[in-house]
């Protein structure tokens, strides 16, 4: 079971939009619309972003979308804000009743 | 509001057991869902160990099976994470959380995380 794949930083400046995928098999990603994605600033535990490829929990801001396209899973946000800059991982339900997180994305908001 | 909070010791010596409780409040663990256990050494990502459902069926990481015992305890609203022969790649920070899952008679799928403890740091060290 090897961790979903993601870029180790992205960076975008105030009011444009980035992209984060999260790459990962027919036996996680890509069998099942199961992709959730946590955002970590500093010292603080993981928040819920997305759920289920691309459903948003009440209270989260309206510039965060998911998608997904095959095995390849994406965060988009758009908007950038200062308080987007921290980690981003995606997480994603395996076949053998399991869940798999990608590597993790610093987002850098310049 | 669900609230989750882990307590347990910050430093453990090398080959023994790291013992690590959760207490959930305001929201009854047998009234659905499981409830997980994620940890993150310091500097690197998320690694999912593993989930528990009230009646104690437990799902894992392959990678920690044998070592991983998580156990529930309903009269106090609380789950337990033992991870045994612990070495110095086992210290990390530990959260508990909140796993929203589906049974569909044979088979359980495992969601998302929702709620979150605050995390706490676990030594590994002689």
């Amino acid at each position: 079971q090897s961790a979903l794949t993601q870029p180790a930083s992205v960076s975008g400046s105030p009011g444009q939009s980035i992209t984060i995928s999260c790459t990962g098999t027919s036996s996680d990603v890509g069998g099942y619309n199961l992709v959730s994605w946590y955002q970590q600033h500093p010292g603080k535990a993981p928040k819920l972003m997305i759920f289920e490829d691309s459903k948003r929990p009440s209270g989260v801001s309206n510039r965060f979308s998911g998608s997904k396209s095959g095995s390849t899973a994406s965060l988009t946000v758009s908007g950038l804000q200062a308080e987007d800059e921290a980690d981003y991982y995606c997480c994603s339900y395996a076949s053998t009743s399991t869940l798999i997180f990608g590597g993790g994305t610093k987002l850098t908001v310049l | 509001q669900v609230q989750l909070q882990e307590s347990g010791p910050g430093l453990v010596k090398p080959s023994e057991t790291l013992s690590l409780t959760c207490t959930v409040s305001g929201y009854s663990i047998t009234s659905g869902y499981y409830w997980g256990w994620v940890r993150q050494p310091p500097g690197k990502g998320l690694e999912w160990i593993g989930s528990i459902e009230y009646s104690g069926r437990t799902y894992h990481n392959p990678s920690l099976k044998s070592r991983i015992t998580i156990s529930v305890d309903t009269s106090r609203n609380q789950f337990s994470l033992k991870l045994s022969f612990v070495t110095a790649a086992d210290t990390a920070v530990y959260y508990c959380a909140r796993n929203p899952h589906m049974w569909n008679g044979a088979q359980t799928t495992l969601y998302y995380l929702d709620y979150w403890g605050q995390g706490t740091l676990v030594t590994v060290s002689s």
